[in-house]
């Protein structure tokens, strides 16, 4: 059965920096592209990043590019989210999401249950 | 960047009714492979996200039929046939053809 699940997620204070991760099981991690997306307390869906299957291309939310990082290892079927220069408006449940089988489509297929951050003094 | 826009925002449905969520794109989301670049999400109470659409009008594996989505380019709809009770939450449209990828605002389902 396809798991994802997310860990990382603590209280930070702004300006700080976090590695968020997804260790992925049940399927051929490096066979798929990635994503994360957040959700802040009392707002939507926000689409954060996307990962080709072999790392060669990454995409970026407005709201984070410059001060995050995406990045993955096949070998280890995990996912990283590195945040630096956090925000207040960073707090959310960060979740990790698998893409399809296809290098041409970037739906979320299977989500994890999401870890929390939270960037206060 | 592709702005989405979702109505209604709240939606009080009826168990055993109809209902229907419109999802409007500031750019057309079909692709040239001939595919519309919009999914369907459901967030449940106390839940992860869930694909309920992909593509336009794609059931996801396990999603029941009385789930359907339609439309092209621009405009398009998600169709709850019967409502139940267990799709209550917030539904939101996404697009993919562009990056940034962006969802629309949600529209949150209720039972009246």
């Amino acid at each position: 059965q396809v798991h994802l699940v997310e860990s990382g997620g603590r209280v930070v204070q702004p300006g700080g920096s976090l590695r968020l991760s997804c260790a992925a099981s049940g399927f051929t991690f490096g066979d798929f592209g990635m994503h994360w997306v957040r959700r802040a307390p009392g707002k939507g869906l926000e689409w954060v990043a996307f990962i080709r299957y072999d790392g060669t291309n990454k995409q970026y939310g407005d709201s984070v590019k410059g001060r995050f990082t995406l990045s993955r290892d096949n070998s280890k079927s995990t996912l990283y989210l590195q945040m630096n220069s956090l925000r207040a408006e960073d707090s959310a449940v960060y979740y990790c999401a698998k893409g399809p089988f296809t290098d041409a489509q970037y739906y979320m297929d299977v989500w994890g249950r999401g870890t929390t951050v939270t960037v206060s003094s | 960047d592709i702005v989405m826009t979702q109505s209604p925002l709240s939606l009080p449905v009826t168990p055993g009714e109809p209902a229907s969520i419109s999802c409007r794109s500031s750019h057309s989301l079909l692709h040239n492979n001939g595919y519309n670049f919009l999914d369907w999400y459901l967030q449940k109470p106390g839940q992860s996200p869930q694909l309920l659409v992909y593509l336009g009008s794609n059931r996801a594996s396990g999603v029941p039929d009385r789930f359907s989505g339609s439309g092209s380019g621009t405009d398009f709809t998600l169709k709850i046939s019967r409502v139940e009770a267990e799709d209550v939450g917030i539904y939101y449209c996404m697009q993919t053809l562009h990056p940034p990828f962006t969802f629309g605002p949600g529209t949150q389902v209720d039972i009246k």
